[in-house]
């Protein structure tokens, strides 16, 4: 199985800073990988899939890349409707797919 | 627009069973493949199964092997999830999520439903 290792576990930045996330595979997933975004309370919600594409209707403010083993979200201009928990997750090797434990970004 | 609705969640005795259901819509359902993802209180995300577009090929997390049966009705755009034998760590807040690609295996989940809490004491 592969582990996704998610880091830092806690961010907390400021309106306007900028946020990089990180997200380790223990052994490649090629481009497979997608991050999430969930709320407090809310049902998570995909920013990014193929490592880099952003999905539909997701502020050019969120950029993912990377490759193999190792992912970066980054998040430009920091909102205060940004703070959440950031999940990566695999899909390169189905039918198991595994998560990330997550990152907080909490906006001061 | 998509709409996944989960249901069937509640208070269950551990060594219990419990079925899980996901009505969908605005998608053509019998085209994709669909999993099941749960989240303990305060805990991040688990993947707990999968099941391709046409119940070809059906896979589990180790955790809920032998336990948890995915299944889907494509004639009903329903999705269902077994439970049986259930344990106080099966509690969680389950959610049912659609692959984005169809006819696919390797595809990332989008969207998710609203989510059916499971709480498994005695």
């Amino acid at each position: 199985e592969i582990v996704l290792t998610q880091s830092p576990g806690t961010l907390s930045l400021s309106p306007g800073e900028g946020a990089t996330l990180f997200c380790r595979a223990s052994q490649s997933v090629s481009g497979y990988l997608a991050w999430y975004q969930q709320k407090p309370g809310q049902t998570p919600r995909l920013l990014i899939y193929g490592a880099s594409s952003r999905a539909t209707g997701i502020p050019d403010r969120f950029s993912g890349s990377g490759s193999g083993t190792d992912f970066t979200l980054s998040i430009s201009r920091l909102e205060p409707e940004d703070s959440a928990v950031y999940y990566c997750q695999h899909y390169a090797s189905s039918p198991t797919w595994t998560f990330g434990q997550g990152t907080k970004v909490e906006i001061k | 627009e998509v709409h996944l609705v989960e249901s069937g969640g509640g208070l269950v005795q551990p060594g219990r069973s419990l079925r899980l259901s996901c009505a969908v819509s605005g998608f053509n359902f019998e085209e994709y493949g669909m999993h099941w993802v749960r989240q303990a209180p305060g805990k991040g995300l688990e993947w707990v199964s999968s099941i391709t577009w046409n119940s070809g090929s059906v896979a589990y997390a180790a955790s809920v092997k032998g336990r948890f049966t995915i299944s889907r009705d494509n004639a009903k755009n329903s999705l269902y999830l077994q439970m049986s034998s259930l344990r106080a760590e099966d509690t969680a807040l389950y959610y049912c999520a659609k692959l984005s690609e169809s006819r696919v295996t390797k595809s990332w989940f989008d969207p998710w439903g609203q989510g059916t809490l499971v709480t498994v004491s005695s």
